[in-house]
Order: structure tokens, then sequence, then C-alpha cells
């Protein structure tokens, strides 16, 4: 398996604006995962986005990958202070059966 | 489903102590994680199974460490004896493997482990 880097390590906006980070990786894959981690808690699956899509949506979520780069993009569209987190990405060849590892993150803050 | 459920939440213990962290995987997933978190060297995988059996430990820092999946409910991931470095927050995810290689990782709450 291989881990991804996420962009920037740290980021604060205001409530109603838009988060974007972003993932880095190094070979190739079948699909990338984010997660979120909110403050003491375990880590939870947002979305998964294949190898072969470009862009994905879930709510007010949106995701791209672009294999050319080896990176993808995590959007979060209207914040919310509940969206105040950590995110990981995790790419992979085989999903989690390749057991999947995770970079330091990006700690998203929204202010009131 | 309650979700992966571990035990305990909170632990404090002294150094040279055994220290024994238990987890239930969701029913039905075939693979189960552990992994460590600390603010130095984020969320690290230690070892993971695949239908009871270990597939890959080679995150598992040192024999101090040991982790047993005796049946497809149930795990230990022991250390022994303790250190205080190994004070992290371990936590334990579980899977059902889907075809195309997706799948998508369940977390426990973890145990937060505090060696004196």
């Amino acid at each position: 398996s291989q881990q991804g880097e996420e962009d920037p390590q740290a980021l604060s906006i205001q409530e109603g604006e838009n988060a974007t980070m972003n993932c880095s990786y190094k070979t190739s894959i079948n699909n990338l995962q984010w997660y979120r981690q909110n403050s003491g808690r375990g880590l939870v699956h947002l979305i998964l986005i294949r190898s072969n899509e470009r862009e994905k949506h879930s709510g007010r979520l949106r995701v791209t990958l672009d294999t050319s780069k080896k990176s993808s993009s995590l959007l979060i569209t209207a914040s919310r202070a509940a969206d105040t987190a950590s995110y990981f990405c995790a790419p992979s060849r085989g999903g989690g059966a390749d057991g999947l590892t995770f970079g330091k993150g990006t700690h998203l803050i929204i202010q009131p | 489903d309650a979700g992966v459920i571990q035990s305990p939440r909170h632990e404090v213990t002294e150094m040279g102590q055994e220290v024994t962290l238990r987890c239930k995987p969701i029913s039905g997933h075939d693979y189960l994680f552990w992994y460590r978190q600390t603010m130095m060297r984020g969320l690290e995988l230690l070892i993971y199974f695949n239908n009871n059996v270990p597939i890959d430990d080679s995150g598992m820092p040192e024999d101090r460490f040991s982790a047993k999946m005796p049946n497809a409910s149930f795990s230990t991931l022991k250390i022994q004896p303790s250190e205080p470095r190994d004070s992290a927050v371990y936590f334990c995810a579980s899977m059902a493997y889907g075809g195309a290689g997706t799948g998508e990782l369940f977390f426990g709450e973890g145990s937060r482990l505090t060696v004196l």
C-alpha cells in the first residue's frame, strides 16, 4: 500500500466558504478514498473514487482525481462548523485489502 | 449493527505493565486492522488480518507488540512490557472486501493508552 500526502497541513476558513484540500501519491492506483476524523473520534469514510473516474459528488463534497498528475482534491462547499475535522486521503491498488495507510492529514477549522 | 467496538476507551498504566486492547469488528467483515495514532507519527498501520489470519505485521514496532484474532468477532493487541513511548490512541477498523479492489474501512472510537 502507499501513503498519500495531504496539503495543506492546516486550513482555516469562515463558515459558508468553500474548503479545498489536496492529496498527492506516488504510484498507480485503483481507487482513492477520503476520510474525516473529528477530534477524539475514529476515522469516518467519506467517499471513494475509482481510477477510471475523474469526479465524484456526495452531498456538499466533490472529489476529483487526476491519475496523470497522481493527485486528488476534496472540495467541501458551504462549510459548516461541524466540518471542523482532520481529513485524510488513502490511495490504494487493492482497496483496504492491501492495508490502507494514511498521511498526516489536513486539519480544517471552520470559523463561525 | 453497533459498529466496531473497542475496549477499554482509556487505559492508564505504569511502565512495564502488560496492556491488552480489544476489538470487536462489524459482523460479516472479513478484514481487521490495527492502527496507532500519535501527534508525531500520525496514523500508523500496525497489522491487519484477513479471515482471522495475519496478512501483514510489518508495522508492528517491536516484539513487545503482538496481535491475535482467535475468531471472526474478536481481536486483541497486546503490549508487554509497555513503555512510555507506547502512549498513543490505538484504533481498530474492519472492512468487508468488495470486488474490483473496493472496500471502505469502519473505525472504532479508539483506545487511548497512557503509559507512565
